[in-house]
């Protein structure tokens, strides 16, 4: 059975705090893997989008990396903006365009 | 770039009613769209797949009777929640796939719905 696990799920972080987001998963073929922020309210943001192991993308304070087993968004001397939820989704070779996401990382960096 | 948009924003209604939420792309073409629901502080929960043309495909445990999918044009998808009870209250959440990149999903910004 395909499943998407994040953790922790909920980080507090000092300003300048850096520290990583952990999302594993196992599906049968990975499609792609994708990393999206959600405020509260609000409909997810795309952030990322990871398609092989070792590939690595880099968004201001933010780097995704990917392994065959897990993916990692690092958060590199965070702001209070970057407060949000981070969502881990996945797309399988046999199941179309479906996402299928983790429950998410509730993230407070604190003044 | 490409945009999803969800009508309402916010919906209030009593026990019984039907509530209809729109999901439009506004500048590409969706041959197929997606419907989530989110539980407060949870993640999104795929409902089912939206095809223009045809039926929705359903996930398992989802009722169809009860969440009425309608994929009209290449733009625009429906979600009619049937005689709405207070469990049916949350966040509605529709998407489309990016045309111009494999797999990548264009989400909306979400629908409030709020049973009495």
């Amino acid at each position: 059975e395909d499943q998407v696990t994040q953790s922790p799920e909920a980080l507090r972080l000092q300003e300048g705090e850096s520290s990583s987001l952990n999302c594993s998963y196992t599906v049968s073929g990975l499609r792609g893997l994708f990393w999206y922020r959600q405020d509260p309210g609000k409909g997810p943001e795309f952030l990322f989008t990871l398609y092989s192991a070792g590939e690595e993308k880099e968004k201001e304070r933010l780097k995704a990396t990917l392994t065959k087993k897990e993916s990692f968004l690092h958060i590199t001397a965070p702001k209070p903006e970057d407060s949000a939820t981070y969502l881990c989704a996945v797309q399988a070779s046999n199941t179309g365009n479906q996402f299928y996401f983790g429950t998410g990382t509730s993230l407070t960096v604190i003044p | 770039g490409a945009v999803v948009s969800q009508h309402p924003s916010r919906v209030i209604c009593k026990s019984g009613t039907s509530v209809k939420i729109e999901c439009r792309s506004l500048d590409f073409q969706a041959t197929t769209m997606f419907w989530y629901r989110q539980f407060p502080k949870k993640s999104l929960m795929l409902m089912a797949t939206s095809n223009e043309g045809s039926k929705a495909t359903y996930e398992q445990g989802v009722e169809k009777d009860k969440f009425l999918i309608n994929h009209a044009s290449l733009t625009l998808s429906t979600l009619t929640v049937t005689s709405a009870h207070p469990e049916d209250s949350s966040f509605y959440i529709c998407s489309a796939p990016n045309p111009s990149t494999a797999g990548e999903q264009y989400f909306g910004p979400g629908t409030r719905l709020t049973v009495t």
